[in-house]
């Protein structure tokens, strides 16, 4: 399976702090996703690197990608109460995307 | 507003029954999918439609079928439900394979 796999599984910060998340995945890959979820919702697309791109940036998320590890980071900056969710990576195969299991974020006021 | 629409949220159904979940995207994208996320699981492609008129097999399409209606509706239907297909089905759509999806805000299936 080319799943990716997040780490931590869980992640509990105070608001303010920064929150690191990271994933690994098994082949080569076209690009690599974020998405986040809120309970109970839909995913929500954050970002989207390019296999040939090694770091991204959109508002307070920053990506990172080393396809000699692979492995992808997602750090969110000055973390609100609002980005409680949980966080999944998304790896592309010939046609689809792969999911990773999640990382579930806890962000305490 | 625009994006993909679920129905029905909520269903719950007895063992052999079957039952088409419907789905439709206003974004005039091309491409539509269906997934399962069970819990500890993550998201687990069903099927996938790269285009108007092709479906295609994901990771776990053993006990459903699809059917690309048209550009804006991809339905999911299971013809003899079990109970290890208990889950959240989500459905989404992308501008193009492997293009950022967006997603509808899921059907919670249980059957007994």
């Amino acid at each position: 399976s080319q799943q990716g796999e997040e780490d931590p599984q869980a992640l509990s910060i105070q608001e303010g702090e920064n929150a690191t998340m990271n994933c690994s995945y098994k082949t080569s890959i076209n690009n690599l996703q974020w998405y986040r979820q809120n309970s109970g919702r839909g995913l929500v697309h954050l970002i989207l690197i390019r296999s040939n791109e090694r770091e991204k940036h959109s508002g307070r998320l920053r990506v990172t990608l080393d396809t000699s590890k692979k492995s992808s980071s997602l750090l969110i900056t000055a973390s609100r109460a609002a980005d409680t969710a949980s966080y999944f990576c998304a790896t592309t195969g010939a046609n689809n995307l792969f999911f990773g299991t999640g990382t579930r974020l806890t962000v305490i006021p | 507003n625009a994006g993909v629409t679920q129905t029905p949220k909520f269903q719950v159904l007895k063992t052999g029954q079957s039952m088409t979940l419907q789905c439709a995207q206003d974004m005039n994208h091309n491409s539509m999918y269906w997934y399962r996320q069970d819990p500890g699981m993550g998201l687990r492609l069903i099927y996938y439609s790269a285009s108007e008129g092709t479906t295609d097999k994901g990771e776990v399409p053993n006990g459903y079928n699809v059917s690309r209606l048209n550009k804006r509706e991809f339905s999911l239907r299971l013809e003899s439900a079990a109970p290890s297909q208990t889950s959240v089905y989500f459905c989404a759509s992308s501008e193009i394979i492997n293009q950022p999806q967006h997603f509808g805000d899921g059907t919670r299936l249980s059957i007994l």
